[in-house]
């Protein structure tokens, strides 16, 4: 089973549409995270959950808006894409929510915004 | 300054070398250290964690972290082809709010 699915894998879209991307963990952990990795590599935290709540929200343009039903799922959804916005996003999870042990990654959605 | 600091290469080393990756951080209070491999086209997955000043082994890796220096390496011993990646340091601390630092990462290549 995987511990941390995203879908979809790849998403392409025209600019000015939204779309969401959604997250789902079965490890039993309490906090998840989204990423962004951009073209170079360099991977950015966006935002974390504690058990539904938000805890970390780093400063991102409020057309991105990070959902979390349960604990279990973080859904990122974006509004108004831009070309900027192309980039792999990464769900991941953690039993830590301060952050000090493991965090394990889904295998990313690849967004291209045209 | 950036939290987490790492040459970003490509480091390029023979088949049976050690690979020596390195990385600096600017939060002193930095409690928990770790080195993710990120393969082409995939997520980045632990290889190794290290919380206390000095040397830690697994298998062929060797962490070592010098909190005094603000440094943390990672040695790859007998660096086999498969080892080619792109290894990520990353550094979590109070004073960060409890959230990860992720460095550019170094793009290693081991020449068979």
């Amino acid at each position: 089973d995987t511990a941390v699915s995203q879908t979809p894998k790849y998403l392409v879209t025209q600019m000015g549409n939204d779309k969401s991307i959604k997250c789902e963990q079965n490890l039993g952990h309490d906090t998840m995270y989204w990423y962004k990795q951009d073209s170079k590599k360099f991977l950015k935290i966006m935002f974390s959950y504690n058990n539904k709540e938000l805890i970390i929200n780093e400063t991102v343009p409020n057309r991105f808006s990070p959902k979390s039903p349960d604990k279990a799922h973080l859904n990122l959804h974006i509004n108004s894409l831009e070309l900027g916005d192309s980039a792999v996003y990464f769900c991941a999870s953690s039993q830590d929510p301060a952050g000090r042990g493991e965090q394990f990654f889904g295998p990313g959605t690849r967004l291209t915004v045209l | 300054q950036k939290e987490v600091e790492q040459n970003s290469g490509p480091l390029s080393v023979p088949e049976g070398a050690i690979a020596s990756l390195n990385c600096t951080y600017s939060d002193r209070v930095s409690q928990s250290f770790f080195w993710y491999r990120q393969y082409s086209g995939k997520s980045p997955e632990l290889i190794m964690s290290i919380y206390s000043n000095g040397d830690k082994e697994d298998g062929r890796f060797t962490a070592q972290l010098n909190k005094a220096s603000q440094y943390v390496s990672l040695l790859i011993r007998d660096s086999q082809p498969s080892d080619s990646a792109t290894y990520l340091c990353a550094v979590n601390g109070r004073n960060t709010g409890n959230q990860f630092y992720f460095g550019t990462g170094t793009s290693l290549t081991v020449i068979p």
